[in-house]
């Protein structure tokens, strides 16, 4: 166990939908990460967070949005779902950012119907 | 842009030393090597991370050339529970490029 929560764990919803993805990270980690796991691209890193403000972006669509919030939970919002974002949504944490070993949660996987 | 391959796939017997190559270009003197593992339906896992030359721990070793174009993961005597998917991920800036994986299994 990373110590990283993520819910749900599972999500099914149709195509044009919205839905958003939770995360808790490790106590004391200020640090969280967002990932896309599908077959045909990999695992791809989408967007960064630190104490509640964006670091990094990464190959994220428009339709999608994260924040962090002051208690450093996260959230990954995705609209307008097309069938191609079916995948494992992972979120990652660590205390400061940057290299340092990122701590995964277990992932939501989400099928667009 | 770091692109980084690995290959598809390794068998290997158990107790052997299994070696995993991440092939990567364009990546600059500080950026960092990390290596996972993965098992179906789980979040990748911390192996090892470096950013020159050999580092150790107690699961794993990692080497990364001169050249830099691409680092080793090195595991000592594999066991059945080994058997899993590997990724390289290279830290470059603030922008993180997972490999494509190796599913490596092994053989009792």
């Amino acid at each position: 166990d990373s110590g990283v929560t993520q819910t749900p764990k599972h999500l099914i919803t149709a195509t044009g939908q919205r839905v958003t993805l939770r995360c808790s990270p490790r106590s004391g980690d200020l640090s969280v990460y967002w990932y896309q796991q599908s077959l045909d691209q990999g695992l791809q890193f989408l967007i960064q967070y630190y104490n509640g403000e964006e670091r990094a972006k990464g190959n994220i669509l428009e339709r999608f949005s994260a924040q962090q919030f002051p208690d450093l939970h996260s959230e990954l919002n995705l609209s307008s779902l097309e069938l191609g974002d079916s995948a494992l949504y992972f979120c990652a944490s660590n205390p400061s950012g940057g290299a340092g070993t990122q701590y995964f949660g277990p992932g939501t996987r989400l099928t667009v119907l | 842009l770091a692109k980084t391959t690995q290959p598809i796939s390794m068998d290997s017997y158990e107790g052997q030393e299994v070696n995993i190559t991440c092939s990567h270009n364009n990546i600059a003197t500080n950026d960092y090597i990390t290596w996972y593992q993965q098992f179906p339906s789980q979040g990748p896992r911390f192996i090892i991370q470096g950013y020159k030359t050999k580092v150790t721990n107690e699961v794993a070793s990692l080497f990364i050339p001169a050249d830099r174009k691409s680092s080793t993961l090195s595991l000592p005597r594999v066991s059945l529970s080994d058997t899993a998917v590997y990724y390289c991920l290279v830290t470059t800036g603030n922008q993180f490029y997972f490999g494509t994986g190796t599913s490596l299994t092994v053989i009792p």
